[in-house]
């Protein structure tokens, strides 16, 4: 089946220090790949994706790269700040299946 | 402007109660969706409508029952409601062009606190 697996959270960083959250999937076909976040009390905002291997998804300094050969879409950010505290989905889907398959989300704290 | 909303925000309710969550999308999308996150903030698909047709429905207990009247509503009703049925749920909208599914667009969640 199709399936997302993201690292164990929480995770919690100074501000400034470097990022990365891990996500490897398991797709049956091709899948477009997403990262979505979820500021506390608040819905699910798309923060970047890649449609095909190679490609590079990148906003608000985040960066993530479809690595086809290791199955990864590990998301990062050189500098991070307070304000980047949130939960951090990765998603795919299976163009055709219509549905976000969703990982576990990781909690990010940054203290100043 | 919004784009993709969703009422009541909150909602508070008795065991054994019906409710409605209603949802709009003013982005002109032809597909709609609704998720459930648990208090995990795990996310999973419950259902999906393309131009008013369900097409996804995961195993979902028919106590819950989408209702698309027209391409920018979906609108979910629950019946009987159980404790185990406190979650948030998200409404998403997304077009479907060429058989390709474009990036779906989620709205701001109704929490739902079943006593």
């Amino acid at each position: 089946g199709n399936s997302v697996t993201q690292m164990e959270g929480p995770v919690t960083l100074s501000e400034e220090a470097f990022l990365t959250i891990n996500c490897t999937y398991t797709a049956t076909g091709y899948p477009s790949l997403f990262w979505y976040v979820q500021y506390p009390g608040e819905g699910l905002q798309l923060l970047l994706k890649a449609t095909k291997a190679d490609d590079k998804g990148s906003n608000k300094g985040f960066e993530a790269t479809y690595r086809k050969e290791t199955t990864s879409f590990h998301l990062e950010k050189g500098s991070v700040q307070v304000s980047d505290s949130a939960v951090y989905f990765c998603a795919l889907v299976i163009q055709g299946a219509q549905k976000l398959v969703f990982g576990q989300g990781t909690r990010l704290t940054i203290n100043p | 402007d919004t784009a993709v909303s969703q009422t009541p925000k909150y909602l508070v309710t008795q065991m054994g109660n019906d409710k409605s969550i209603k949802c709009e999308q003013n982005l002109g999308h032809d597909t709609m969706y609704w998720y459930k996150q648990d208090s995990k903030k795990f996310l999973k698909i419950m259902f999906s409508y393309n131009n008013k047709e369900l097409i996804i429905n995961e195993t979902v207990p028919n106590r819950f029952s989408p209702k698309s009247p027209d391409k920018a509503h979906l609108n979910l009703h629950i019946n009987s409601l159980e404790l185990g049925d406190s979650a948030v749920y998200f409404c998403a909208s997304s077009r479907v062009a060429g058989g390709r599914q474009e990036t779906q667009y989620f709205g701001p969640g109704t929490r739902l606190l079943v006593l």
